[in-house]
């Protein structure tokens, strides 16, 4: 079973559409995580949340909302999307939001997202 | 300002011989580190972490040191195999805040 899994895998879409990108973890863990790569191989975190609250929030555009339903779940909806938003998109979770010896972060396998 | 940074972009290696993978952080409060690696179409795995209070750490063929007055962190793989070639992630981490930072990335290539 897949630990951290998120859907769909590939999407592409035009300029203008709004969609949302699923994330699950199965791990029982708290903290949940929504990473973008960039063209350059970069993970650049966008937002976290511990217990379906949110701890951390990147500087990203309005457009890019997260929504937890629950603690095992973290979409990330992103409207109007523009051509930049191009990139492949990582949920990851990790056991609490402070990171101890012996915790880590768990990856999905991302989101390959194009914008046409 | 980008406060870790992985300076070679690339590192080409024999197989069985040792790679060596580099990171340079500038916050000093940065407490865990980690290494995750890449294949092309698939998300990081984790490798291996160390925290601040330690110099070293090892799980089978792979090496973490930490040298904390230099703020440098490196992955030794010993011995390097064909099936390590991926990008290798160094991330660091300020636990109080719980924020993550990720380098660059190095592509490793074992030849055989």
């Amino acid at each position: 079973d897949t630990a951290v899994s998120q859907t769909p895998k590939y999407l592409v879409t035009q300029m203008g559409n709004d969609k949302s990108i699923k994330c699950e973890q199965n791990l029982g863990h708290d903290t949940m995580y929504w990473y973008k790569q960039d063209s350059k191989k970069f993970l650049k975190i966008m937002f976290s949340y511990n217990n379906k609250e949110l701890i951390i929030n990147e500087t990203v555009p309005n457009r890019f909302s997260p929504k937890s339903p629950d603690k095992a779940h973290l979409n990330l909806h992103i409207n109007s999307l523009e051509l930049g938003d191009s990139a492949v998109y990582f949920c990851a979770s990790s056991q609490v939001f402070r990171l101890l010896s012996g915790n880590t972060i768990y990856f999905g396998e991302g989101s390959w997202l194009t914008v046409v | 300002d980008q406060q870790v940074k992985q300076n070679s972009p690339s590192l080409s290696v024999q197989e069985g011989r040792i790679s060596i993978l580099n990171c340079d952080y500038t916050n000093s409060m940065f407490d865990y580190f980690l290494w995750y690696k890449k294949y092309p179409a698939e998300g990081p795995t984790f490798l291996i972490s160390i925290s601040s209070i330690k110099d070293k750490n090892e799980d089978g063929r792979f090496t973490v040191f930490l040298n904390k007055s230099a703020k440098h962190l490196s992955l030794h793989i010993v011995p390097s195999q064909p099936g390590d070639s991926a990008v290798y992630f160094c991330a660091a981490i300020n636990t109080n805040a719980g924020k993550s930072t990720f380098g660059d990335g190095t592509t490793l290539t074992v030849k055989p």
